[in-house]
């Protein structure tokens, strides 16, 4: 099975800020990469497909970039309702996995 | 409105069973792959079953094989999870989810979760 580690397990930032959140997988998944966002009590919600195609509807001050092991989620410009849990998640091959999460933080 | 709605969840004691179910609106419910993802209370996500669209395909996590069983009624618009053999790391929300495009791979539309305890 495919193990997806995200870095760092918590990031503290301030409104304003740039932040990068990134993803290894234990072997190649080529561009087969999503991240999702979660917020305290709610179901998550998809960001970003095949490593940096925006899902409608998602700002783009959100991108992702990377392939085959080594992903990055990037978000310019921090607003307020960003300060939420973001997970990676690989569809290369059944099992699909997920990172542990990455919780962002305001400082 | 396109939606997930999730049920069957709650207090089950250990090597008890659970059937959940979730019904879809909204979209063409025979068109999507659909999984079920949980979270156990504080950690990350675990996908846990996926079934195709016409219940070709069906994969499960290691996890919960030989235990879990998935299942589909296109007619209905309907998902369902049973569960067997239930422990206590099988406390989670559980998620239905639809895959995006139809057979994506990721979850552009998720339920909002029912709570299943296993604990005697």
């Amino acid at each position: 099975d495919i193990q997806m580690t995200q870095s760092p397990s918590t990031l503290s930032a301030s409104v304003g800020d740039r932040v990068t959140i990134t993803c290894r997988a234990s072997q190649s998944i080529s561009s087969w990469l999503a991240w999702y966002q979660q917020k305290p009590g709610k179901a998550p919600k998809l960001l970003i497909y095949k490593v940096s195609t925006l899902e409608s509807g998602v700002p783009s001050r959100f991108s992702g970039s990377g392939s085959e092991t080594e992903f990055t989620l990037t978000i310019n410009s921090l607003q307020p309702d960003d300060f939420a849990t973001y997970y990676c998640q690989q569809y290369h091959s059944y099992s699909y996995s997920f990172g542990q999460g990455t919780k962002l933080e305001i400082k | 409105q396109v939606q997930l709605v999730e049920s069957g969840g709650g207090l089950v004691k250990p090597e008890g069973s659970l059937r959940l179910s979730c019904t879809a609106s909204g979209f063409t419910f025979s068109d999507y792959y659909m999984s079920w993802i949980r979270q156990a209370p504080g950690k990350g996500l675990e996908w846990i079953s996926y079934i195709s669209s016409r219940s070709g395909s069906i994969y499960y996590a290691d996890s919960v094989k030989g235990r879990f069983t998935i299942s589909r009624d296109n007619a209905k618009s309907s998902l369902h999870l049973q569960m067997n053999s239930l422990r206590a790391d099988d406390t989670a929300v559980y998620y239905c989810t639809r895959d995006h495009g139809g057979y994506g791979g990721f979850f552009d539309l998720w339920g909002q979760g029912t709570l299943v305890t296993v604990s005697s």
